[in-house]
């Protein structure tokens, strides 16, 4: 899982609550990524950010905001707009450098349930 | 707009045999190409990629995979399978002309068993 923590490993959130999902890496890549995954479909790309103070909008954003003040950190908050948001939710980095070839790190995820 | 697909949800192999893992992409122009295996609750570990040259590509633990620009495919495969190699594996593209700092797309997936 590289230099990528994610914390906590499982979260249990009641309905109506808005929860905080932690990244961080060591790598010194400029870019992170957050994906949704969900049994039969694959990973879906929720926010990503290519450089500090910015970021943009995945295929599946409603419901969720980020942050990137700091090259090491992207959190991610999972809102009460959010209908379904029980998933495994994985953080992903990868260096600008050296190319467009470049392969995304991924943490180790992170499991969300609502109760 | 850039595409994965997996057509096979669910492969079945004895051990020792070899094993396939098919993927065909959709990109304009040229591909970067990248295979990903998961194991239960863990996140993705990268294998291999392919950027340019030669069309076979090694990768980590025995896999490689097989560039044919004109199927437009890019299959993960090993000679002799092992029943440590039972996971979720994710076929994954870019396009060349995009920056090194763009989302990779993924398929949504293929779970390999190996049965000993």
């Amino acid at each position: 899982d590289g230099g990528i923590t994610q914390s906590p490993k499982y979260l249990f959130r009641k309905e109506g609550q808005n929860v905080t999902l932690s990244c961080e890496q060591n790598l010194n890549h400029d870019a992170m990524y957050w994906y949704r995954q969900d049994p039969g479909q694959g990973l879906r790309l929720i926010y990503y950010s290519q450089i500090v103070n910015d970021f943009q909008k995945g295929d599946i954003a409603e419901g969720y905001s980020v942050s990137r003040e700091k090259k090491e950190s992207f959190p991610l908050t999972v809102t009460s707009a959010q209908k379904n948001p029980t998933a495994f939710y994985l953080c992903a980095s990868s260096t600008r450098g050296r190319g467009p070839y470049n392969e995304q790190f991924f943490g180790p995820g992170t499991r969300l349930t609502v109760l | 707009a850039q595409s994965v697909a997996q057509p096979e949800d669910q492969v079945n192999v004895a051990e020792g045999n070899p094993l396939t893992v098919k993927c065909t992409y959709s990109v304009s122009g040229n591909p970067y190409l990248f295979w990903y295996v998961q194991y239960p609750n863990r996140g993705l570990q990268f294998l291999l990629k392919y950027i340019t040259g030669d069309n076979l590509v090694k990768g980590s633990y025995g896999f490689e995979a097989e560039f044919n620009k004109s199927q437009t495919s890019f299959h993960l495969k090993k000679p002799s399978a092992l029943v440590s190699d039972s996971a979720l594996y994710f076929c994954a593209v870019r396009a060349q002309g995009a920056a090194g700092n763009t989302p990779l797309v993924f398929g949504k997936g293929t779970r390999l068993s190996v049965i000993a």
